[in-house]
C-alpha cells in the first residue's frame, strides 16, 4: 500500500529555532507539493516540485522558508528562524503528472512554535 | 485564478441517509480536474473522487458520486447510505490539467456530522 510519509508527525519548538520537515513521496511519483493548513487561511500551497526541480514557491515566505528535493525519495521544508505564526499543519502531497492528476497526501506535520 | 466555494460550513445527516455537499468553482481554463478530499478528526487528507472537465459521465467511487454540472460550474459530492465514520471535514478542490501548474486550490470545507 503506497503512501506518502512525513516526519515528524508533531513538533513543538521555541521561536527562533530551526525546523526541518521531511517527506517521502510515493515511489514513482514525479511531483511533490507542500501545503500548509491553518484555521484562518485554510489549505494553501507553499511549494511545488516536478522531477525534483522547484517550479513554484511563490506561497512561501522567502526570508525564512526553504524547500528542497535532494533526491527523488526525499523532500524537505525548512523554517529558519521559526515564528509563532508558523504554527500550522504542514502537508506533503505527491502525484504523477501526465498519468493522473490526483495528489495523495501524507499525514501531515503539526508544528507548534511557542 | 481559480476559486472554489463551499457554502455549507456544517451539515447534519441521519445515519443511512444520503447527503449532498455543495461545491461551485470558477476558472476560465477549459481543462481542469475537480477533487473531493475527506479530513477526519485525525487530520489526514484522504482522496475520495476525481472528475475531469472533459469527462462525459459523473464519477462514482463506491458510496461517493460527483454530480458534475459543467454549465453551472458545480461539482457536488453525494454520499449515499451515510455511516458514522463519514463524520469529517470535506474539501472540494480543483487543479488545472493543461500545461501549467496543477497545484490544488481548495474550498473552505464542509463539516459533516452523521447522527445515529
Amino acid at each position: 500500500d503506497a503512501r506518502v510519509t512525513q516526519t515528524p508527525r508533531h513538533k513543538v519548538t521555541e521561536m527562533g529555532q530551526e525546523v526541518t520537515m521531511r517527506c517521502q513521496p510515493i515511489l514513482g511519483h514525479n511531483t511533490v507539493f507542500w501545503y500548509r493548513q491553518t484555521m484562518m487561511q485554510g489549505l494553501e500551497l507553499l511549494a511545488y516540485f516536478r522531477n525534483r526541480a522547484p517550479l513554484d514557491d511563490s506561497g512561501m515566505p522567502k526570508d525564512r522558508f526553504s524547500a528542497e528535493m535532494p533526491d527523488a525519495t526525499l523532500a524537505t521544508l525548512k523554517i529558519q528562524p521559526s515564528e509563532p505564526r508558523d504554527s500550522a499543519v504542514y502537508f506533503c502531497a505527491s502525484g504523477l503528472r501526465g498519468l493522473t492528476d490526483t495528489q495523495y497526501f501524507g499525514p501531515g506535520t503539526r508544528l507548534t512554535v511557542l | 485564478a481559480q476559486k472554489i466555494t463551499q457554502t455549507q460550513p456544517g451539515m447534519f445527516v441521519q445515519e443511512k441517509e444520503a447527503v449532498t455537499l455543495d461545491c461551485t468553482y470558477d476558472t476560465s481554463d477549459p481543462s481542469y480536474g475537480l477533487f473531493w478530499y475527506k479530513q477526519p478528526s485525525s487530520g489526514e487528507m484522504i482522496f475520495l473522487i476525481y472528475q475531469g472537465s472533459y469527462d462525459q459521465q459523473n464519477a462514482t467511487e463506491g458510496r461517493y458520486s460527483l454530480n458534475f454540472q459543467k454549465a453551472r460550474k458545480s461539482a457536488n459530492l453525494v454520499i449515499s447510505a451515510s455511516q458514522l465514520g463519514d463524520s469529517a471535514m470535506y474539501f472540494c478542490a480543483m487543479s488545472l490539467t493543461g500545461a501549467g501548474s496543477y497545484q490544488l486550490t481548495f474550498g473552505k470545507g464542509t463539516k459533516l456530522s452523521v447522527i445515529p
